[in-house]
């Protein structure tokens, strides 16, 4: 099972929003809702920040959100903060059944 | 609180062994499907295994299928990794983490394998 595909670095200013995308084959998303989005900050564990596309953990912030279209899940920070520095990635639920996505590192200006 | 803590890393020549294990605490451990997952220096994540609550099912990656082993100790909120045959390419930061959407995760355990 082939990763998803992400974009290896996305970069916005303090108060701007990004979307990081999340690209795979309709295999990978075989069922619509089972798409979560991971922070990892630099030599720390992997934290859950959403799931089945589009809810948010309780005390993740709304700056968050999720979507997705087709073969493409998409994560959108709004009003980027400096703490929101840290590479990002994509899972999806397969029969495989995990698949990660390849990883985005997002740099705030 | 929810925890999980991972052990039994360390340095392993190509073709050793080791154990790994990771430490329940703050919920039912029993009712949770649980999985590892590892990440090489420098590298993404990469999904290892997965176990069913009850060991009820066992899924694998092909990369370690046939030299790791996943199983778990309900009675003792304890999950493991058996890892033989290691090869370089093993080299990594393995962490457990609990389901649904592996929203819990450990600390990580850092496996070196090295001549």
């Amino acid at each position: 099972q082939s990763a998803l595909t992400q974009p290896a670095s996305v970069s916005g200013a303090p108060g701007q929003s990004i979307t990081i995308s999340c690209t795979g084959t309709s295999s990978d998303f075989i069922d619509y809702n089972y798409v979560s989005w991971y922070q990892q900050h630099p030599g720390k564990a992997p934290k859950l920040m959403l799931y089945e596309v589009s809810n948010r953990p309780s005390g993740v912030s709304n700056r968050f959100s999720g979507s997705k279209s087709g073969n493409t899940a998409s994560l959108t920070i709004s009003g980027l903060q400096a703490e929101d520095e840290a590479d990002y990635y994509c899972s999806t639920y397969t029969s495989s059944p995990y698949v990660f996505g390849t990883g985005t590192r997002v740099t705030v200006l | 609180e929810v925890q999980l803590v991972e052990s039994g890393g360390g340095l392993v020549k190509p073709g050793g062994s080791l154990r790994l294990s990771c430490a329940a605490s703050g919920f039912t451990f029993s009712t949770y499907s649980m999985n590892w997952v590892r990440q090489a220096p420098g590298k993404g994540l990469e999904w290892v295994s997965s176990i069913g609550s009850s060991s009820n099912y066992i899924y694998y990656a092909d990369s370690v299928r046939g030299r790791f082993t996943i199983s778990r100790d309900n009675a003792k909120n304890s999950l493991f990794l058996q890892m033989n045959s290691l090869r370089a390419e093993d080299t990594a930061v393995y962490y457990c983490a609990r389901e649904p959407t592996m929203s819990v995760w450990g600390q990580g355990t850092t496996v070196t394998v090295s001549s």
